[in-house]
């Protein structure tokens, strides 16, 4: 069965820290990978996706993450957060059908 | 244009009462999702429909879960009875998905709504 793992459930930065944000799945064929991002009181909004081609990916807000197939990986990083990245992160992935399945999330902090 | 619409925002039920909830998908998506999150928990689907189908409903507890989507548009989720354990943040997306696109979409997510039972 597919699965998402995101190892880091809380993370805290200061503005201007780099971020790396761990996603792994486990499927055994191709996989359509996805970042998800939860502002406080939003909605779900996609943040990036990854269908094939360049294995690195750039989205919205300066978030860019890189797919490495050997390691079943897809982290999501930033090279300077801001405060208003504060937020809950989701990894998901869909092997070639519409159903999407989620990591636990990761909650952001980011302090002034 | 209007995003996925879900309504109530919030509901408060007695454990054993019913309860449902209503999505208005983006115009023209055909495909139309129901998940479950639980806190500190990323969304776990329930069901999902390719216009009126129901092509995906294996996690959803069909002992008091039921769901439709009448026309292919709108749809509901109701809960009879529900359960302390149901007390989540039932989400509905959306995606236009086109016949052979492999899983190539991106779904779109309302507000959702969040149930405590007491």
């Amino acid at each position: 069965a597919q699965s998402v793992s995101q190892h880091n459930h809380h993370v805290i930065l200061s503005e201007a820290a780099s971020l790396e944000l761990g996603c792994n799945y486990s499927y055994g064929g191709t996989v359509n990978l996805f970042w998800y991002v939860q502002y406080p009181g939003q909605h779900l909004q996609l943040l990036l996706k990854y269908f094939s081609g360049d294995p690195l990916v750039k989205g919205i807000k300066g978030f860019e993450a890189e797919f490495i197939k050997s390691k079943f990986s897809f982290n999501l990083r930033k090279p300077s957060v801001q405060w208003s990245d504060t937020a809950e992160y989701f990894c998901a992935v869909n092997g070639r059908t519409d159903k999407l399945i989620f990591g636990t999330g990761t909650r952001l902090q980011v302090f002034p | 244009e209007a995003g996925v619409v879900q309504s109530p925002r919030y509901k408060i039920i007695e454990k054993k009462q019913p309860v449902a909830f209503w999505c208005n998908p983006i115009s023209g998506h055909n495909t139309l999702y129901w998940y479950r999150q639980n806190l500190g928990q990323g969304p776990e689907l329930l069901i999902r429909y390719e216009n009126e189908e129901a092509v995906d409903d294996s996690q959803l507890p069909k002992d008091r879960f039921s769901a439709e989507r009448l026309k292919g548009v709108d749809s509901t989720l109701k809960i009879q009875p529900a359960e302390l354990g149901d007390s989540a943040v039932y989400l509905c997306a959306s995606s236009y998905s086109i016949p052979g696109s492999r899983g190539r979409t991106e779904a779109f997510f309302g507000q959702g709504t969040r149930l405590t039972v007491v």
